[in-house]
């Protein structure tokens, strides 16, 4: 079973619209969650952190559910360029497990 | 604050040949991460090093693949005989927390 699992899409949404992508993990000893993004031919960066109140970075909000080891990025009011792929990222001891990322395209 | 180093960014070479990459962490940085990244796939762990040691190395090709870190500052990651399917981009990180990433290795084996 994969550490991290995350729906490939892709996703294609009008500029504008609200999008969400979910991510789960599988083990329930998993200390810390991030979500990563990566432009094409670029190596991924930090998006925001994933808190188990929930928290907010401008338009994109981040949650976490452990009961259901559940993570979820949500993006408010796309722009073109918030395009890319988005990484889940889950650090269980020392390691970071990455899922396969989703890819976002934000149409004109 | 400077950035992860890496070097090649690009580099291709015939399958059985062998191939080295370079990555200088964020200076102060104890743990240092090499990852491959496969087209269309998530980063994936090859080796971890806390200053000179190895923390895992569990998912390693070790008949193929080597790291060191010999003065727990800059490491090395070699290949040696590559196989068609080692293309990937390697991917050097450091932390602590959150991963930091340099801008990888391109490696093409045709």
């Amino acid at each position: 079973r994969k550490e991290v699992e995350q729906d490939p899409g892709p996703f294609n949404v009008p500029e504008g619209a609200t999008v969400a992508f979910n991510c789960t993990y599988s083990n329930s000893a998993s200390q810390s969650f991030f979500w990563y993004r990566q432009d094409c031919r670029k190596e991924p960066k930090l998006l925001m952190s994933v808190y188990s109140s929930g928290n907010e970075d401008g338009r994109f909000t981040a949650q976490l559910n452990r009961a259901s080891q559940y993570i979820s990025l949500l993006i408010r009011d796309s722009k073109l360029s918030d395009s890319a792929t988005y990484l889940c990222v889950v650090k269980t001891g020392n390691q970071f497990y990455f899922g396969t990322g989703t890819s976002l395209t934000v149409i004109p | 604050e400077a950035g992860v180093a890496q070097s090649p960014r690009y580099k291709i070479i015939e399958k059985r040949q062998s191939v080295a990459f370079w990555c200088n962490p964020i200076s102060g940085h104890a743990t240092l991460y090499w990852y491959q990244q496969i087209l269309g796939q998530g980063p994936k762990l090859l080796i971890q090093f806390q200053n000179n040691g190895v923390v895992d190395d569990s998912q390693l090709p070790k008949d193929r693949f080597s790291a060191e870190r010999l003065k727990g500052v800059d490491s090395t990651l070699k290949i040696q005989p590559a196989k068609l399917e080692d293309s990937a981009v390697y991917l050097c990180a450091s932390r602590p927390s959150p991963l930091h990433f340099g801008n990888g290795t391109r490696l093409t084996v045709t």
